[in-house]
């Protein structure tokens, strides 16, 4: 089956600084792409999403990139602040007769320095 | 307030025991599903539900249950548990066609532990 960043990395940025979190995906008829951050003890928490006719899209303070030739999704979060520590997941989402599927990757844990 | 509720947060239990994790969501949702989340892997999606009494396998549905007789509630049924059920268990619910990200609601989280 399709995978979407199997790796758990971690990524430690000093706040204030920006963050840019990385995924890639394998499956070509997804039409949409989300990034949610979970937080300790907490489900995932929507943060943004973007289509597959796109290529960027902005936020309060964040960015997600998509690349279609490679594959490739990026979050990048402007001024990184403690409340921004979490594990940040992509997934993708394709459109089918049954409904929605949503394939997660394996998440990124953001350590903000202070 | 809209919200996907899951009870209990917190199982330890035995081999073999049967169990229920309840799952309801306030929003009149549609779609509703089960994933498990293991280290590494992200979330994987174990069964879901179109609308009441249409259910179907997610990716890793062995061992495992569902049932949908009312639109609210999605309860996940682990007839006998095993060690390898041990993961942290999310429900989710969003409307029937949404891809949107922000119509996609996660419960709190339900960890379960299999001795």
């Amino acid at each position: 089956g399709e995978s979407v960043g199997l790796h758990l990395p971690t990524l430690s940025v000093q706040e204030g600084d920006n963050s840019i979190i990385n995924c890639a995906y394998s499956n070509s008829a997804s039409d949409y792409f989300i990034w949610y951050k979970q937080e300790s003890g907490k489900g995932p928490q929507f943060i943004i999403d973007i289509r597959s006719n796109m290529d960027k899209r902005q936020g309060q303070r964040v960015t997600v990139l998509l690349n279609k030739t490679v594959k490739h999704l990026s979050l990048q979060i402007a001024a990184t602040q403690p409340g921004d520590s979490a594990v940040y997941f992509c997934a993708e989402n394709m459109r089918w007769a049954a409904g929605n599927k949503l394939t997660f990757g394996g998440g990124t844990r953001v350590l903000v320095k202070p | 307030e809209a919200q996907v509720t899951q009870n209990p947060r917190y199982l330890i239990t035995v081999t073999g025991k049967k169990l229920t994790v309840t799952c309801s969501q306030n929003m009149n949702h549609e779609y509703m599903s089960w994933y498990r989340q293991d280290p590494g892997l992200g979330l994987r999606q174990i069964y879901y539900s179109m609308n009441v009494e249409v259910t179907d396998k997610g990716d890793v549905p062995e061992g495992y249950k569902v049932s949908r007789k009312e639109k609210r509630n999605f309860p996940l049924i682990l007839e006998s548990p095993s060690p390898n059920q041990t993961s942290l268990y999310f429900c989710a619910s969003s409307p029937p066609l949404s891809g949107r990200g922000e119509e996609q609601f996660f419960g709190p989280g339900t960890r379960l532990t299999v001795l």
